[in-house]
């Protein structure tokens, strides 16, 4: 099974800042990865698939990259409702496992 | 728009089993795969599996192998995770997820359906 590690494990960041989050995978998973945003009380968002292209709807701000087995997901600007939980996915191999998140909050 | 409106919370004793359904609308419901992912209290995601409801094929992880069954009607466009065996630490909030421009990604979430097992 391939392994996800995220980090780091909380990011502090001050609003209109940017913020870079880390996944590294245990064995190549190509581009076939995803990242989420997950807010208090509420389902996930998905935010990027194919390792760098936006969802439907996500703001310009949210940028992927990477391949193989190192990602890595920039938000250029932090707004107050960006302070969430960020999670990636690797979906090239069963199963579908997510990394252990990264938060996001306000410094 | 799409929704999926999940069943309302549910309290079982271990070893019993609970059913959670999903009600899809606002998309064709045999186009796309239906994941399930949970979540612990305080914990991050774990994938559960999918199901295909135009085949009504699934694939489950294997940690789930034997205990989960995915199922879905589509007579009312909605899908189903029934887990049995429960134990304490299968209390957590289930999400379906449909998937979105990648069959494997899931692009559209339910609103969640908290299981807690307790004696």
């Amino acid at each position: 099974e391939i392994v996800m590690t995220q980090s780091p494990a909380t990011l502090s960041v001050s609003p209109g800042e940017r913020a870079t989050l880390s996944c590294r995978a245990s064995q190549s998973v190509r581009s076939n990865l995803a990242w989420y945003q997950q807010t208090p009380g509420q389902a996930p968002r998905l935010l990027i698939y194919g390792a760098s292209t936006r969802a439907t709807g996500i703001p310009a701000r949210f940028s992927g990259s990477g391949s193989g087995i190192e990602f890595t997901l920039t938000i250029s600007s932090l707004q107050s409702e960006d302070f969430a939980v960020y999670y990636c996915q690797l979906y090239d191999n069963w199963p579908l496992t997510f990394g252990q998140g990264t938060k996001v909050e306000i410094k | 728009q799409v929704q999926l409106v999940q069943s309302g919370a549910e309290v079982k004793k271990p070893g019993a089993s609970v059913k959670v359904s999903c009600k899809a609308s606002g998309y064709t419901f045999t186009g796309y795969y239906m994941h399930w992912v949970r979540q612990a209290p305080g914990q991050g995601l774990e994938w559960m599996g999918w199901i295909n409801p135009n085949s009504g094929g699934t694939n489950y992880a294997q940690k789930f192998q034997g205990r989960v069954t995915m199922t879905r009607d589509t007579s009312i466009n909605t899908a189903y995770m029934e887990l049995s065996r429960l134990r304490s630490d299968d209390t957590a909030m289930y999400y379906c997820a449909r998937s979105g421009e990648q069959q494997l990604v899931q692009g559209y979430w339910g609103q969640g359906t908290l299981v807690t097992v307790s004696s």
